[in-house]
Parts: structure tokens; sequence; C-alpha cells
């Protein structure tokens, strides 16, 4: 069974701080992906790494994907209470094409 | 602009009284998904639709159905609600299957309270 943990698994800091969300596994994915939910809403993709040791850009954050395609990063700089939510890592179930296996979650806090 | 829409956003149901949450998408998307979502922890994949194909998940309980009568829509059934089934219900689309590294599109969810 393929399995993401991610940590940590809460986050709680102050405007303008950095921060890093984790995600491993010891399968490989062919691609993972971050979605954030929001509270009251469903998750929203951020990001697509495919590549082993990609790394994109997306305003103030920043997606790694390991060389052995086994984890994940998210770095975000100078956090924002916007960024608040429930971040989530997910890639394809090598055994079964049409499911997404995801993360365990990380809930981030941003206080003004 | 809504693409995946998910009614009601709100559902109070009794216990063991059918209730029945509704998907509707303009994606025009081949499969549709309903995940179970409890308080700040991963969706978990109850069943799935690849075009007509229904694919239920070993652990979902027979409590829970799904009908997908259309492309555009798909229903969860659940017969006899528990106090354990109260969650987050979200529907999710995606164009092609998901190895192909394909987005999955939410809808806002329906949270189901059970009394």
């Amino acid at each position: 069974t393929q399995l993401l943990e991610q940590s940590p698994q809460f986050l709680s800091i102050q405007e303008g701080e950095n921060l890093t969300v984790y995600c491993n596994s010891s399968s490989v994915f062919s691609s993972l992906q971050w979605y954030r939910q929001e509270p009251g809403e469903g998750p929203v993709l951020l990001v697509t790494v495919v590549t082993g040791g990609e790394v994109k850009k997306l305003k103030r954050l920043t997606f790694q994907f390991g060389d052995a395609r086994k984890d994940s990063s998210l770095h975000i700089t100078a956090a924002q209470p916007g960024d608040t939510g429930l971040y989530l890592c997910a890639g394809p179930d090598l055994y079964n094409t049409d499911k997404l296996i995801f993360g365990t979650g990380t809930r981030l806090q941003v206080f003004p | 602009d809504a693409m995946v829409i998910q009614n009601p956003r709100y559902q109070v149901t009794q216990f063991g009284k059918p209730v029945t949450l509704s998907c509707s998408q303009t994606l025009n998307h081949n499969v549709m998904y309903w995940y179970q979502q409890k308080s700040s922890q991963a969706p978990k994949l109850l069943f799935h639709y690849y075009d007509k194909d229904f694919n239920n998940e070993a652990d979902t309980p027979d409590n829970f159905q799904s009908r997908r009568p259309n492309t555009s829509f798909c229903f969860l059934d659940i017969r006899s609600p528990g106090l354990g089934d109260a969650a987050m219900y979200l529907c999710a689309t995606s164009r092609v299957r998901t190895r192909w590294s394909e987005t999955q599109y939410f809808g806002p969810g329906t949270r189901l309270l059970v009394l």
C-alpha cells in the first residue's frame, strides 16, 4: 500500500514567517500534486510535479519533487492569513489507475 | 463559472433517515468521485465512476450507494445514516484517469449533520 505522510500535522505561525511542509513516502510516485483546502470548501489544485528534482514556484510558494520521486516539499515565504487552510499532497495510485492517494494533511493557521 | 456543483451545501438528517446528496459538473469529465472527509483529515474515497463503470472502494460501507444517470450528474445515497456518517462529502471530477497526472476538480462539498 502506498502511503503519503505529511509533516507537520498542524502549524500555527505569525504573518510574515516562512514555513515548509513535507510529504514523504517509501513508494515511488509518477507525479505528486499539492492541493489547498480552505475552510468549508473543496480542495483546489496548486501544482503538479512530475520530474524528479523538479522545482516549481507559484508566487510565494515553492514546490520541490525529490530526486527519487518519493517525497515533496512545499515552502511558503512570508506567509499571509490568506494562506490559512489544509494542505494536501496527493499522488496517483500505482495499482488503481483512477485513484489518488492523499497525504495525511497539514493544517496551517497564519495569524495577522 | 461553477464547474462542480454540490447541493445542498448543508444537509441535516435524522439517524436512520435516508438522504441523497447531489453533484453536477459542467466540465464534461469522464470520471466522477465521491469522498468523505472528517475534520482536518484527508478526503477518503468512497467510490468513483469512469463513465458508467462503477468502482466501489473495498472499505466503503454498504450503507453508501451511488448513481450516475448521465455524464453531468452523480448522486450519493446514504440509506440509513448513523452518527458516524456526519462529515463533509466532496464530489470531484477528472477528465481522464488520474494515472496521467490529471487534475481532480472538487466541488465545495456538502456538510452532513446527523441528529
